[in-house]
C-alpha cells in the first residue's frame, strides 16, 4: 500500500488559517469516512486531532477542523498559534482493512 | 484514564527478532483495535498492524511476512514480534489503542529500537 500524499511543509503567521491536504485513492481516503489527523511535536507521541474525517476528540481545540472531497482530505487550522508548530500526519482506513499514513507535513508558524 | 506502557529490547543485531509488549491500564480491553506504529529517525509514521481482543489481526502488506501481533487478554497486554530485522527496521515503535475506523487516541511512550551489528 502506498503512503497518502501530503505537502512536505506549510507555513503561516499567527492568527492566520492554513490547510493541509492528504490525497489517497478510492481504496482508502475516497472509499471510507475514516480519515484521522495527528499532531506530533518533536520527541513526543502523536496526538489524535481529528477522527472520522471531521470529528474532534474531547479536549481538542475547535480551531482544528477536517473535511473530505473525493480522494482528498483536508485539515484546517484557524487562528494559528505558536504551539501549533508541529508535524501533522493524516491516516486512513483501507480496503484491505489496514491503516495507512501520509508522509507528514511540517507546519511552521512564522 | 487510559494509559499504555510499552517495553522491550532497544538494541538488536541484524537477523534477530524484535519483541515489544504493551500493557493497557484503564478502560475496556475489548471493543478496540490494539495497534503498532513505527517511525524511523527523522521520517514519517508507518502503520505496522493491529489486533482485537479476539485475536483477529491485520498487517501492513509490506511487513506481513515478518510480523506477528498477539494479545494476552488475561493481562491486558499485546505484543509485537518482527523477525529477521535489518538496519531499515531501526525506528521508534509505538503501541496505540485504535477504534474500528483506525483512529488512535491513546499511545504508548514509544521505544527506540536500533538494529546494528
Amino acid at each position: 500500500q502506498s503512503a497518502l500524499t501530503q505537502p512536505a511543509s506549510v507555513s503561516g503567521s499567527p492568527g492566520q488559517s492554513i490547510t493541509i491536504s492528504c490525497t489517497g485513492t478510492s481504496s482508502d481516503v475516497g472509499g471510507y469516512n475514516y480519515v484521522s489527523w495527528y499532531q506530533q511535536h518533536p520527541g513526543k507521541a502523536p496526538k489524535l486531532m481529528i477522527y472520522d474525517v471531521s470529528n474532534r476528540p474531547s479536549g481538542v481545540s475547535n480551531r482544528f477542523s477536517g473535511s473530505k472531497s473525493g480522494n482528498t482530505a483536508s485539515l484546517t487550522i484557524s487562528g494559528l498559534q505558536a504551539e501549533d508548530e508541529a508535524d501533522y500526519y493524516c491516516s486512513s482506513y483501507t480496503s484491505r482493512s489496514t491503516g495507512v499514513f501520509g508522509g507528514g507535513t511540517k507546519l511552521t508558524v512564522l | 484514564q487510559v494509559q499504555l506502557q510499552q517495553w522491550g529490547a532497544g538494541l538488536l543485531k541484524p537477523s534477530e527478532t524484535l519483541s515489544l509488549t504493551c500493557a493497557v491500564y484503564g478502560g475496556s480491553f475489548s471493543g478496540y483495535y490494539w495497534s503498532w506504529v513505527r517511525q524511523p529517525p527523522g521520517k514519517g509514521l508507518e502503520w505496522i498492524g493491529q489486533i482485537n481482543h479476539s485475536g483477529n489481526t491485520n498487517y501492513n502488506p509490506s511487513l506481513k511476512s515478518r510480523v506477528t501481533i498477539s494479545v494476552d487478554t488475561s493481562k491486558n497486554q499485546f505484543s509485537l514480534n518482527l523477525r529477521s530485522v535489518t538496519a531499515a527496521d531501526t525506528a521508534v515503535y509505538y503501541c496505540a489503542r485504535g477504534a474500528s475506523s483506525g483512529a488512535m487516541k491513546y499511545w504508548g511512550q514509544g521505544t527506540l529500537v536500533t538494529v546494528s551489528s
